[in-house]
């Protein structure tokens, strides 16, 4: 069946370091999401990408669509505290399906 | 405008009892989507209704039901509770009908625990 798998689990880089989280998916994707979840919140919404190779950018942080629609990063430029969190992407195919998330550690 | 509001917030059962969770979508979304997140796990799909009409379901069984109502609010329920079953329960709304083809916007969820 379709799945979504999500690397790395976890991530501890020193607050200023770069980051990045990368979402692989079994089956071409619609398109593709990304969440980010803080710590006791709910998922928010940060972006959604939808062309082969499309490549979105939000401040410090860089979203990106392969080219066989399979795959997507998301990447954070000199990451702040204010970045700590889970990174959830979700593909949709015939259905919606959540990657298991990176959970990204800042260290002052 | 209000986001997304779900009620309970927190909810304890016993194995075998029923439980139904609340959701109230924000003003002009018409699609209400649940989920299940398990801690330490993404959330995963179970129901979305647009319309009043179920237009999506997961690989959830039988036990799970909802439905969504004329001002599309929603309600899940869940009957014969397992173990398992315990995870915080999220409703997201949309504006659009394909579930994952737009933005979601995700309430604080239902933290249910059962014992």
């Amino acid at each position: 069946g379709q799945q979504v798998m999500q690397i790395p689990q976890y991530q501890h880089v020193q607050e200023g370091e770069d980051f990045t989280t990368y979402c692989n998916s079994s089956t071409t994707l619609s398109n593709i999401q990304w969440y980010k979840q803080r710590p006791g919140g709910h998922p928010v919404f940060l972006i959604q990408l939808v062309k082969s190779g499309e490549v979105k950018k939000q401040k410090r942080l860089t979203f990106q669509f392969g080219e066989a629609k399979k795959n997507s990063s998301l990447h954070i430029t000199a990451t702040q505290t204010t970045d700590v969190g889970t990174y959830f992407c979700a593909g949709l195919k015939d259905k919606i399906i959540f990657g298991k998330g990176t959970r990204l550690h800042i260290l002052p | 405008d209000a986001g997304v509001t779900q009620s309970p917030t927190h909810l304890i059962k016993t194995r075998g009892q029923q439980v139904t969770l609340r959701c109230s979508p924000i003003s002009g979304h018409k699609s209400v989507s649940w989920y299940q997140q398990v801690l330490g796990q993404g959330p995963q799909f179970i129901f979305q209704y647009y319309e009043k009409e179920e237009r999506g379901r997961g690989n959830f069984p039988d036990r799970f039901s909802a439905r969504q109502f004329p001002n599309y609010s929603s309600e899940l329920n869940v009957n014969a509770l397992l173990l398992g079953d315990s995870a915080l329960y999220l409703c997201a709304s949309s504006y659009w009908t394909e579930v994952g083809s737009y933005e979601q916007y995700f309430g604080p969820g239902t933290r249910l625990t059962v014992t």
